[in-house]
């Protein structure tokens, strides 16, 4: 089954940078991710897609400040220069071959101190 | 630029119907599949339905199987979800988001529409 594993929380300090993981279940280690970042009470927004190979395409407006990578399993979104807008929940999505099989993270909540 | 615009929430009885509306804007509506995403209070995001963009192809999360009908009007850049047999657990804010391509991310995503099922 496919399923994507988030860290519930983190945080980390103004101006700092943050590195947030979603795994893959065990064989699909291979599918590409994206990242989406929703504000307090606003829609979500796309940030970026990472493919097995750590390559990321980013969204429209995206800033640099938001990177992508991978290893194995693990896709990773880290934020550098970290601004108080940051402070909002991350979700992971994947998508499978199968019929419905679009499904996401648990989401984490990312706390800016 | 890309716009989707959701309508049509409100409170409803358990058992009932609703029927929720996405308006898009700045692409080409008929040329991408679209999803319902839904997010029920202090939740995470679900996925509920797709619909490609010939209609001829359309999905469901097993929950709703039955009781919701995804659709769309490519003369009128709209996008539907029809919801009958209510449940309190269909309680969330209803997100319509834009396919990028097949087997690819979601890239754009409305501002949602909060549906209540409550007596």
């Amino acid at each position: 089954q496919l399923v994507l594993t988030q860290s519930p929380s983190a945080s980390a300090s103004l101006g700092a940078s943050v590195k947030l993981t979603c795994t893959l279940s065990s064989g699909h280690s291979s599918y590409a991710i994206a990242w989406h970042q929703q504000q307090p009470e606003k829609g979500p927004r796309y940030l970026m897609k990472i493919d097995t190979d750590g390559s990321h395409i980013k969204g429209d407006g995206i800033p640099d400040r938001f990177s992508g990578s991978s290893s194995g399993p693990e896709r990773y979104l880290t934020i550098s220069s970290l601004q108080s807008e940051d402070e909002a929940d991350y979700y992971c999505q994947t998508w499978g071959p199968g019929i419905g099989n679009w499904v996401f993270g648990g989401g984490t909540k990312l706390t800016v101190l | 630029q890309v716009q989707l615009v959701e309508s049509g929430g409100g409170v409803v009885q358990p058992g009932g119907s609703l029927r929720l509306s996405c308006a898009a804007s700045g692409f080409i509506f008929s040329s991408y599949a679209i999803h319902w995403v839904r997010q029920a209070p202090g939740k995470g995001l679900e996925w509920v339905a797709v619909i490609s963009a010939d209609s001829n192809i359309r999905h469901y999360t097993e929950s709703v199987k039955g009781r919701f009908t995804i659709s769309r009007d490519n003369s009128k850049n709209i996008l539907y979800l029809q919801m009958s047999s209510l449940r309190a657990e269909d309680t969330a804010v209803y997100y319509c988001a834009k396919e990028e391509g097949f087997l690819l991310p979601f890239d754009y995503w409305g501002q949602g529409s909060l549906v209540t099922v409550s007596s």
